[in-house]
């Protein structure tokens, strides 16, 4: 079983619809991260957090730490949010230290 | 303000050939990383400086590899010789090893695509 789970592996979705991606993690973490990664292209770090809810746009993450999961939530989703995202368990004092990385969510939104 | 920046951007090399690939933090990062990421796979750490010092090199198989970051600034990765099974993303990334500043993203290159024929 890998410390950082994804699901689902493959979404497609309409423009417009709301999106929903979800991680659990079975080990101890100093934060969570969420990443996106564009075909060919590098990665860009979406959110940090450890706690709570954060919103940068349309994007939004919330973390719970007992239950140990975080859902990245897309809002009024839009052909160029598609991506594979990807979401880290980070450790150390600055959360970042060693991430250990899910596998990705391929989202593909269609016009 | 500059990214962090990778080259060469793709390599293909026959096996058992050497290969270095080499990075350039954003400026003031004091924290660097090398990280691999295979094919449909979440990127793996390789190894982490903080400034010029290797602090996790645990999982960077030494019988081949090697990393420098000599000035505490840019950094090389090394293979020699490489394998097939190396064929894969070297990602590079650094983030701000600040108590006060660091938010604690890592800011990550455009990778290094190798492949081993």
């Amino acid at each position: 079983k890998n410390e950082v789970e994804q699901s689902p592996q493959n979404l497609t979705a309409q423009e417009g619809e709301f999106i929903t991606i979800n991680c659990s993690y079975s080990v101890g973490i100093s934060a969570l991260h969420w990443l996106q990664q564009h075909p060919g292209g590098g990665i860009v770090s979406l959110f940090m957090l450890s706690s709570g809810k954060k919103k940068h746009g349309r994007l939004i993450a919330t973390i719970n730490i007992q239950e140990k999961h975080s859902s990245l939530h897309i809002t009024a989703s839009h052909p160029r949010d598609s991506a594979v995202y990807i979401c880290a368990a980070g450790k150390g004092d600055f959360g970042n230290e060693k991430l250990t990385f899910g596998t990705g969510t391929r989202l593909t939104i269609i016009p | 303000e500059a990214g962090v920046v990778q080259s060469p951007r793709y390599k293909i090399i026959e096996k058992k050939q050497p290969v270095a690939f080499w990075c350039n933090p954003i400026s003031g990062h004091n924290t660097l990383y090398w990280y691999r990421q295979n094919l449909g796979q979440g990127p793996e750490l390789l190894i982490r400086y903080e400034n010029e010092e290797a602090v996790d090199d645990s999982q960077l198989p030494k019988d081949r590899f090697s990393a420098e970051r000599l000035k505490g600034v840019d950094s090389t990765l090394k293979i020699q010789p490489a394998e097939l099974g190396d064929s894969a993303v070297y990602l590079c990334a650094s983030s701000l090893g600040d108590r006060l500043l660091n938010t604690g993203e890592l800011f990550f290159g455009e990778g290094s695509r190798l492949t081993v024929l």
